[in-house]
């Protein structure tokens, strides 16, 4: 497998603009994750899906952001209007869902970084 | 809730030297505890994990050790390398809780030849 892919790499966009990450989990996982990454608040998760419903968006900051997930095998990050505290490394990661073996064990992507100005 | 706690960095080490970085946890269950590491420009992955207290985690030389009177997990190696420069995050996952694993801030380690 070639692990959790992530589009794209690097994003510079205006402020007041929509932007849209793009996350591919590992085949068989039932479990996805976005993380947000920023110097000053470390590794936040925005929200958590199994088998593609959403568990737990507590972490998603406000209405601009939403998270979509219609197949097992991709899942969407969207930001509309970005603003430039938005500014950040976004992480998607995949796991096997609760009960599993290795439920528990997160496969992260290589990340987004994203530069709103 | 569950929470973890890393020590702060940045963490300078010379080649060679004995590499502490502790990591102290409090969680309502019984845990499974981890460390992960991120390489410059990458994401996280992960190092090492133990399920159970008194288990061992091992992997490149690394080890942590599952202590459950101390509540902690601290991570060690006896001989760092310039490679071993990275962010290392502990973490825990209460597989009869949540599920969704908490994260420590991370410890940034800089290993100088």
């Amino acid at each position: 497998d070639a692990g959790v892919i992530q589009s794209p790499r690097h994003e510079v966009t205006e402020m007041g603009q929509e932007v849209t990450l793009r996350c591919k989990p590992i085949s068989g996982h039932n479990s996805l994750f976005w993380y947000r990454q920023t110097m000053m608040r470390g590794l936040e998760l925005l929200i958590y899906f199994n088998n593609n419903v959403p568990i737990d968006d507590s972490g998603m900051p406000e209405d601009r952001f939403s998270a979509k997930m219609p197949n097992a095998s991709f899942s969407t990050l969207k930001i509309q209007p970005s603003e430039p505290r938005d500014s950040a490394v976004y992480f998607c990661a995949s796991s096997f869902g609760p009960g599993s073996s290795g439920a528990n064990v997160l496969t992260f992507g290589a990340g987004s970084r994203l530069t709103v100005l | 809730g569950n929470s973890v706690t890393q020590m702060e960095g940045p963490v300078t080490l010379s080649e060679e030297a004995f590499l502490t970085i502790n990591c102290t946890y409090t969680a309502t269950g019984y845990p499974s505890l981890f460390w992960y590491v991120q390489y410059p420009g990458e994401g996280l992955q992960l190092l090492l994990k133990a399920t159970k207290a008194d288990d061992k985690g091992s992997n490149k030389g690394f080890e942590a050790t599952y202590r459950k009177e101390t509540t902690s997990f601290h991570l060690e190696k006896g001989s760092v390398q310039v490679s071993d420069s990275a962010v290392y995050f502990c973490a825990l996952s209460d597989p009869g809780g949540s599920y969704i694993p908490t994260f420590g801030r991370g410890t940034s380690l800089i290993v100088h030849p």
